[in-house]
């Protein structure tokens, strides 16, 4: 078993809708909680971290975590073409500074 | 924003050939960079870890004698992937944590897409 997973998608929504991502974990040992956007043949560029439960918003992101749980989310309002990406939730464990990440979910937003 | 550079962005070259990537923090330093590879449609797997004046960590089934990674000061690492063969064909994509802000603010290059014929 995966120590995170995400599903891959696609996520196919209308413009202007929510988009909603998730991703569940297996360790508790993981305190920050990232979130990237990857287009087709870049590389992935940060978007939001989390440090332990809780929300966090950036303009029209945002960032869930419930540690609880082990789940965490990202939602995307108001949504354009342009977020048309790979979404990919990461990790990093107490004390370390490896990424552990989701497969990734692939998101089409459809003018 | 913190910016990562990758180059080259693009290489081809012939089964047997040794491939140099760059990987420079432009605008901070960076004590440890990671490496990973990405096939089409999956996520990225790390390879190694590349650390500023001492050996890189290597991820288990990583051989470290075809991936050899330098890191020769606080803002560049270099892997060079040695004799290589078409499955080495891949994206390859550096990060790295800008050392006075965190671990968590990661920053990634723009890869690059080696193709071996």
């Amino acid at each position: 078993q995966k120590e995170v997973e995400q599903d891959p998608g696609p996520l196919s929504v209308p413009e202007g809708a929510i988009v909603s991502l998730n991703c569940t974990y297996s360790n508790s040992a993981f305190q920050y909680f990232m979130w990237y956007r990857q287009y087709s043949r870049k590389g992935p560029e940060l978007l939001m971290y989390t440090y332990s439960s809780g929300n966090k918003e950036d303009g029209r992101f945002t960032a869930q975590v419930d540690k609880s749980s082990k789940y965490i989310s990202l939602f995307i309002r108001d949504s354009q073409p342009s977020d048309s990406a790979t979404y990919l939730c990461a990790m990093i464990k107490a004390a370390g500074n490896k990424l552990t990440f989701g497969g990734g979910t692939r998101v089409l937003v459809k003018p | 924003g913190a910016v990562v550079s990758q180059h080259p962005s693009r290489v081809i070259c012939k089964s047997g050939t040794s491939v140099k990537i760059e990987c420079r923090s432009l605008d901070f330093q960076a004590t440890t960079m990671f490496w990973y590879r990405q096939f089409p449609k999956q996520s990225l797997m790390l390879m190694a870890t590349s650390n500023e004046g001492s050996k890189a960590t290597y991820e288990q089934g990583v051989e470290k004698d075809k991936f050899l990674i330098n890191h020769a000061s606080l803002t560049l690492s270099t892997l060079t992937v040695t004799s290589a063969h078409p499955e080495d064909s891949s994206f390859y994509i550096c990060s790295a944590p800008n050392r006075d802000r965190g671990v968590h603010e990661q920053y990634f290059g723009p890869g690059t897409r080696l193709t071996v014929t």
